[in-house]
């Protein structure tokens, strides 16, 4: 069965803190992998991964991908307060572009 | 560009009362939609999806039901809410075979 788990569930950290999010995955046929940030509304789209070892970055937050041992990571560097929020994990997978989201990890950043 | 329009943003109803939830989305045809309920913060549960006009996939049997009018409208609609329909529900629309989703603003559904 097709499942996404991600870790640690919640965390909270100090401001200037790194923090390193974690997406495991069980998929048959995989396509992509993405990561959204969910504030208090909707998520929105961070970064999308489909080729294992390409870092992807956009300024403090970048995110990588290994296909071999089917996990990503989201990294967040210098943590600001605006950085809490919920960071969730999807998998595009399956011949009908089945998605499979995870549970979210919920950042908490302290000021 | 494209955009998403969910309304109404907040909604607070009595048991037993009727649903309407409306998505809209512009500068795109055919777009695949989708709608999802989100629980306490977490876990998006996939309610519906369309891929076309009339097409309607449902994932979890429910007092819910969805259906789409014309090609860019996505309505979530109940005949009789329960408490247990309350939560966050969120409209997301995709490009017909890419990967990315973008969501609406989302509809926060308090049932008393």
């Amino acid at each position: 069965e097709d499942k996404v788990v991600q870790s640690p569930l919640s965390l909270v950290v100090h401001e200037g803190d790194t923090v390193t999010l974690n997406c495991s995955y069980e998929v048959t046929n995989f396509r992509s992998l993405l990561w959204y940030k969910q504030e208090k509304k909707a998520p929105t789209f961070l970064f999308m991964l489909t080729s294992s070892g390409i870092e992807k970055k956009s300024g403090r937050l970048s995110s990588i991908l290994d296909k071999k041992e089917l996990f990503s990571i989201l990294n967040i560097t210098a943590t600001q307060t605006g950085d809490s929020a919920i960071y969730l994990c999807l998998l595009n997978a399956g011949n009908n572009r089945k998605l499979i989201w995870g549970l979210g990890t919920s950042l908490a950043v302290n000021p | 560009s494209q955009t998403i329009h969910q309304w109404p943003a907040t909604l607070v109803q009595p048991v037993g009362s009727p649903l309407s939830l409306e998505c809209t989305v512009e500068g795109t045809s055919n777009p695949n939609l989708y709608w999802y309920r989100q629980a306490a913060g977490r876990g998006l549960q996939l309610l519906f999806y369309s891929v076309g006009i009339g097409q309607i996939s449902s994932e979890v049997p429910q007092n819910l039901s969805a259906s789409r009018p014309q090609d860019r409208q996505f309505i979530l609609s109940s005949k009789k809410l329960l408490l247990s329909d309350s939560g966050f529900y969120l409209c997301a629309w995709q490009r017909s075979g890419a990967n990315v989703l973008t969501f609406g603003a989302g509809s926060r559904l308090t049932v008393l």
